[in-house]
């Protein structure tokens, strides 16, 4: 079973508002990630959380990170149109080497 | 700077022809190499991943198969392809660290239709 459920599937906003995304997963990680992938392109590392950080920071992105709740949130301030694109969470399931993803948030800023 | 290259970039083969991707990395040794699939509009399932040359775990049984060569190459293969074979198919790297999974780096994928 997947470790990481993104929440909503799908989101839609206008250009300029903030975008909101959640990721819960069901055993304790190490670290977890966030990537964007447009359409028929492989996926890009956004940005890494570990588990005893709890928000962090780049540039229009802020992630937060409940351990005790098991769950994420990505947050896209000031959404661009060039930010549609599918969101998704990615946890190590277990100790060393390989990362589970969710099935991911469709985004789509509208101008 | 490191860079991963995957190929072919689309394929169209029939039910029960042979099947070889290949996915090379360059400017990094001993990296992770994995090889997922992702399903239309649906998550990435990991299907491989190495630790090093010749070192192959599977995490899905199925008629597929990897092999890693040398340290910066890593191939899948199937002797007969299934319609459920059909997807696209991305190759990544990571550096390989003790304690924790590090950022995967991505290629831009195969498109896999089995007709």
């Amino acid at each position: 079973s997947q470790q990481g459920e993104e929440d909503p599937q799908a989101l839609s906003i206008q250009e300029g508002e903030n975008a909101t995304m959640n990721c819960s997963y069901k055993t304790s990680i190490n670290n977890l990630q966030w990537y964007r992938q447009n359409s028929g392109r492989g996926l890009v590392h956004l940005i890494l959380i570990r588990s005893n950080e709890r928000e962090k920071h780049s540039g229009r992105l802020r992630v937060t990170l409940d351990t005790s709740k098991k769950s994420s949130s990505l947050l896209i301030t000031a959404s661009r149109a060039a930010d549609t694109a599918s969101y998704f969470c990615a946890t190590d399931a277990e100790y060393g080497n390989k990362l589970v993803f969710g099935a991911g948030t469709i985004l789509r800023v509208k101008s | 700077s490191q860079t991963i290259h995957q190929w072919p970039a689309t394929l169209v083969q029939p039910v029960g022809s042979p099947l070889s991707l290949e996915c090379t990395v360059e400017g990094t040794s001993n990296p992770n190499l994995y090889w997922y699939r992702q399903a239309a509009g649906r998550g990435l399932q990991l299907l491989f991943y190495s630790v090093g040359i010749g070192q192959i775990s599977s995490e899905v049984p199925q008629n597929l198969s990897a092999s890693r060569p040398q340290d910066r190459q890593f191939i899948l293969s199937s002797k007969k392809l299934l319609l459920s074979d059909s997807g696209f198919y991305l190759c990544a790297w990571s550096v390989r660290r003790r304690r924790e999974n590090s950022p995967l780096h991505f290629g831009n994928g195969t498109r896999l239709t089995v007709t």
